[in-house]
């Protein structure tokens, strides 16, 4: 069984660019997290999908959004790229069901100069 | 606010040591605990999930306790390898609604020296 797949695994951007981020959960799972990762704060949850709606949402302002799909693959889009917004993202996989485990991809890691 | 700790922040140990990593939690209201490993530069590796009903759970040299009325949890590492070294991670899991957001500690960082 394929794991959770993140695309690109490396990005440098720059200031007030915008950026994309992929994830591709396990096949049959229907809930999708996104965690961001610093050296400062640790893991921070982002927003969670399940069924191509937004189930939960972090702390995190208006610049970080997401979608899903209806194959449950998600999109992570950060606008007006700031320095602080480098960080190791990573996306998280469960069936969405109570008693699910979470499988983490092996995270996009985003450079903004 | 659920608050998640874990100490020491950093070990190192000779091989073959046994050793307990602590995670503790502010609000004792949990559903699950997860413990993860990471290596450097990489994503997470699911170790054990303890449902808030379970008091521990084993997977070969590896076992987690949970205590959720002292709000704290233990991972045990059986006989230490330098494959062990990376970094551990607790998270806890506050209700059966929130599926996906899970609340982590800053980790303790594992160096097993052959």
């Amino acid at each position: 069984k394929a794991g959770v797949t993140q695309t690109p695994r490396y990005l440098i951007k720059t200031r007030g660019q915008q950026v994309t981020l992929s994830c591709s959960p396990i096949s049959g799972h229907r809930s999708v997290s996104w965690y961001q990762q610093t050296p400062g704060q640790g893991l921070q949850f982002l927003f969670e999908y399940f069924s191509e709606t937004q189930r939960n949402k972090g702390n995190f302002p208006g610049r970080f959004s997401g979608r899903q799909f209806s194959n449950s693959r998600s999109e992570m889009n950060v606008s007006t790229l700031e320095l602080g917004d480098s960080a190791l993202y990573l996306c998280a996989s469960s069936s969405g069901l109570a008693f699910n485990e979470q499988f983490f991809g092996p995270g996009t890691r985003l450079t903004v100069l | 606010k659920q608050e998640v700790t874990q100490i020491p922040a950093a070990l190192s140990v000779p091989e073959g040591e046994n050793l307990v990593l602590n995670c503790s939690f502010t609000d004792s209201a949990i559903y699950n605990l997860q413990w993860f490993r990471q290596d450097p530069g990489k994503g997470l590796t699911s170790l054990l999930l303890i449902q808030s009903s379970q008091r521990e759970q084993t997977s070969g040299r590896l076992n987690a306790s949970l205590d959720k009325s002292s709000g704290r949890s233990t991972l045990y590492i059986a006989a230490s390898q330098p494959g062990d070294s990376a970094t551990y991670l607790c998270a806890v899991r506050r209700d059966s609604s929130n599926t996906g957001k899970l609340i982590f500690g800053q980790g303790t960082t594992l160096q097993v020296k052959p």
